[in-house]
């Protein structure tokens, strides 16, 4: 099962970009990587997934390496209501269909003024 | 968007009662629905997957006599807390996917604070 590793914490000036870095080199061919986060006491939120190509919503843009062994989130412009843990996820496929989202540490994103 | 509802939110209940907690998709179906467990300062950890209509799959170290779950129709999944102890105390979160797919990823819950006494 493919796992990732991401900083367990990071810092961010308002206004800012927030790169956030995942590693994730036993990725299979067919697994997908995904980006929530959690605000404290709060279910995890959707930010954004992707296969192999680089993708873009309204909430942030996902860097995928070419090797699809690590990606970046980024965002654009970080508020202070993006503080929250991150979370890199790689989806796995189960034997028989159907899939589950396994989640790592995280990385706990401060943004400061 | 898709919206996945859990309630309660907040449960205190004595040592030794069952408690239930309810996900229900507002407005998608979803024939697999995921329990989370997260305990302070700690990562989400998968309990069991809830497949409509059929047996749930539980996790290595998850005790399925303890942790009831029944998915009955394409918008709700319950998981009982079968004669709870104070360490079960804990931060539960259930997600769900459309059945019929869709950009949003998997949706998840708001989480359900259980304190047993």
């Amino acid at each position: 099962d493919a796992k990732t590793t991401q900083p367990t914490s990071m810092d961010c000036a308002e206004g800012r970009a927030a790169n956030l870095p995942c590693n994730h080199s036993t990725i299979s061919g067919n697994e997908y990587v995904y980006w929530y986060r959690q605000i404290h006491s709060q279910g995890p939120q959707y930010i954004i997934h992707g296969l192999k190509n680089n993708e873009t919503n309204e909430m942030a843009s996902l860097i995928i390496t070419e090797d699809r062994k690590s990606s970046t989130l980024i965002l654009p412009h970080a508020t202070l209501r993006d503080t929250a843990v991150y979370y890199c996820i790689v989806r796995y496929i189960l034997t028989g269909g159907g899939n589950k989202l396994t989640f790592g540490t995280g990385t706990q994103l401060k943004v400061e003024l | 968007g898709a919206v996945v509802s859990q309630h309660p939110s907040r449960v205190i209940c004595k040592s030794g009662t069952s408690v239930k907690i309810e996900c229900r998709s507002l407005d998608f179906q979803a024939t697999t629905m995921f329990w989370y467990r997260q305990f302070p300062k700690k990562s989400l950890m998968l309990m069991a997957t809830s497949n409509e209509g059929s047996k749930a799959t539980y996790e290595q170290g998850v005790e399925k006599d303890k942790f009831l779950i029944n998915h009955a129709s394409l918008t709700l999944s319950t998981l009982t807390v079968t004669s709870a102890h104070p360490e079960d105390s804990s931060f539960y979160i259930c997600s769900a996917r459309d059945a019929q797919g869709g950009s949003y990823g998997y949706t998840f819950g708001s989480g359900t604070r259980l304190t047993v006494v």
